[in-house]
């Protein structure tokens, strides 16, 4: 079965990096897109960027431009999300999701299967 | 840009009542909507993508419709699990949620 397994909470200072991992099974992981979504505490989702595993490009929010990178490690079937310059509000839960695959239209932007979510704390 | 809302914010409801959940998408998104059922302490859950179509094990007391700027979530008869909070989500361009309702017990 397809399981996407995340890294565990952080706490970081402003100004520093985190990076999340997003170890991916049950599935070909290279033949999936992987996206990265937050969720502030008590607030609702927020899409951050996109990988597409195969070919290795990728596509972030504008929000996020120049903070974020988004990398994969396809011998360990693996993505990473790293965001940068961290603030406090950037205190949130951070998810990998795999991009769905609709049987008509092929590859889409829906999320099938989501991580457990990682815990970002920034905080001085 | 488009902008995604959804109607109510809070839903309450009785177990066995039918619960009709609203999305507006300020510019026509064609079937791209994806609906998302969140339990606290949980990652979202897909239910409905393309519009209408469940997803995988998805009780069929979930439907959706719509298409264009206008759909629904529909729970025919809730059921205790069911009270959580629901996203609507358009891929018509790079993703973007809703607000998200709460549907809460009455």
């Amino acid at each position: 079965q397809v399981q996407l397994v995340q890294s565990g909470a952080e706490v970081k200072k402003p100004g520093a990096s985190v990076k999340v991992s997003c170890k991916a099974s049950g599935y070909t992981f290279t033949t999936y897109a992987m996206h990265w979504v937050r969720q502030a505490p008590g607030q609702g989702l927020e899409w951050m960027g996109w990988i597409n595993v195969g070919k290795g490009n990728t596509k972030h929010s504008q929000k996020f431009q120049g903070r974020v990178t988004i990398t994969t490690d396809t011998s360990a079937s693996t993505a990473y999300m790293e965001l940068s310059s961290l603030r406090s509000q950037d205190t949130a839960i951070y998810y990998c999701a795999r991009e769905g695959r609709d049987p008509i239209v092929g590859a889409t932007h829906y999320f099938d299967y989501w991580g457990q979510g990682t815990l970002v704390t920034v905080s001085s | 840009e488009i902008v995604m809302t959804q109607s109510p914010a809070t839903l309450s409801v009785s177990p066995g009542e039918r619960a009709t959940l609203s999305c507006r998408a300020s510019q026509t998104i064609s079937s791209n909507l994806a609906w998302y059922q969140q339990k606290p302490g949980q990652a979202p859950r897909l239910l409905i993508y393309g519009a209408s179509t469940r997803a995988t094990g998805i009780p069929a007391r979930f439907s959706g419709s719509g298409s264009g700027t206008e759909f629904t979530l529909t729970i025919s008869s809730l059921q205790s699990e069911d009270f959580a909070v629901y996203y609507c989500q358009q891929y018509n361009t790079w993703p973007l949620f809703g607000p998200g309702t709460k549907v809460d017990i009455k």
